[in-house]
């Protein structure tokens, strides 16, 4: 999962404070995907992006939610009024092509752990 | 909605041995299953990777099988490794779809 940059590591916000986490994709990626690990559960999809435009949000919760892929810069995945339960570990994972099925490789990055206090 | 489940949390085997590790899914639309090997305060890695039209892939020690009939696919490390101590994550998804399943992952301690 090397190259494959997100920031902060580790994030603690105060609840109804806003978080912002950050994922630099892979050079040449210009897919980002972002996942959820709650505690002692498996990752869950939250909302595949390509550079400006939001392919798939189907994993992401109505309210409070969002995320984008600029044409510059990082994919950004913002979390408003934040609550306890959003505390959980946050990846981002970039690819190359749109998954299919003998491309289906993503890489990850490290995460970024939110405690929400 | 779990749809992948890795039952077991944790598993121990002894260098040099077999380490086994299973999943389980619900959803006949998987078609593409892969494993991610997780190091504490790492992102996953992708491991292995098999498709419905196959039942089983190798690549080295590692070797997945599929049982489409009983939704059931294994992980087979042979032979095991200290380095392969690990959370293993079993993941799914439909043909030409984003939405990737993930099981809860199974942690392997592998004792010299």
């Amino acid at each position: 999962n090397a190259g494959v940059m997100q920031n902060p590591r580790h994030l603690v916000r105060r609840r109804g404070q806003e978080a912002r986490l950050r994922c630099s994709p892979m050079k040449g990626h210009s897919h980002v995907y972002w996942y959820r690990q709650l505690p002692e559960e498996g990752l869950k999809f939250m909302v595949y992006l390509q550079k400006e435009n939001i392919i798939d949000e189907s994993g992401m919760p109505k309210e409070r939610f969002s995320a984008e892929f600029p044409k510059e810069g990082p994919s950004i995945l913002r979390i408003q009024q934040v609550v306890r339960g959003d505390s959980a570990a946050y990846f981002c994972a970039s690819s190359p092509w749109a998954s299919g099925r003998d491309l289906h490789e993503q890489y990850f990055g490290p995460g970024t752990r939110l405690t929400v206090t | 909605d779990q749809q992948v489940k890795q039952n077991s949390p944790s598993l121990s085997v002894q260098e040099g041995r077999i380490s086994i590790l299973n999943c389980d899914y619900t959803n006949s639309m998987f078609d593409y299953f892969l494993w991610y090997k997780k190091y504490p305060a790492e992102g996953p890695t992708f491991l292995i990777s098999i498709s419905s039209i196959k039942d089983k892939n190798e690549d080295g020690r590692f070797t997945v099988f599929l049982n489409k009939s009983a939704k059931h696919l294994s992980l087979h490390i042979v032979p095991s490794q200290p380095g392969d101590s690990a959370v293993y994550f079993c993941a799914a998804s439909p043909y030409n779809n984003n939405d990737m399943r993930f099981g809860a992952g199974t942690r392997l301690t592998v004792k010299p």
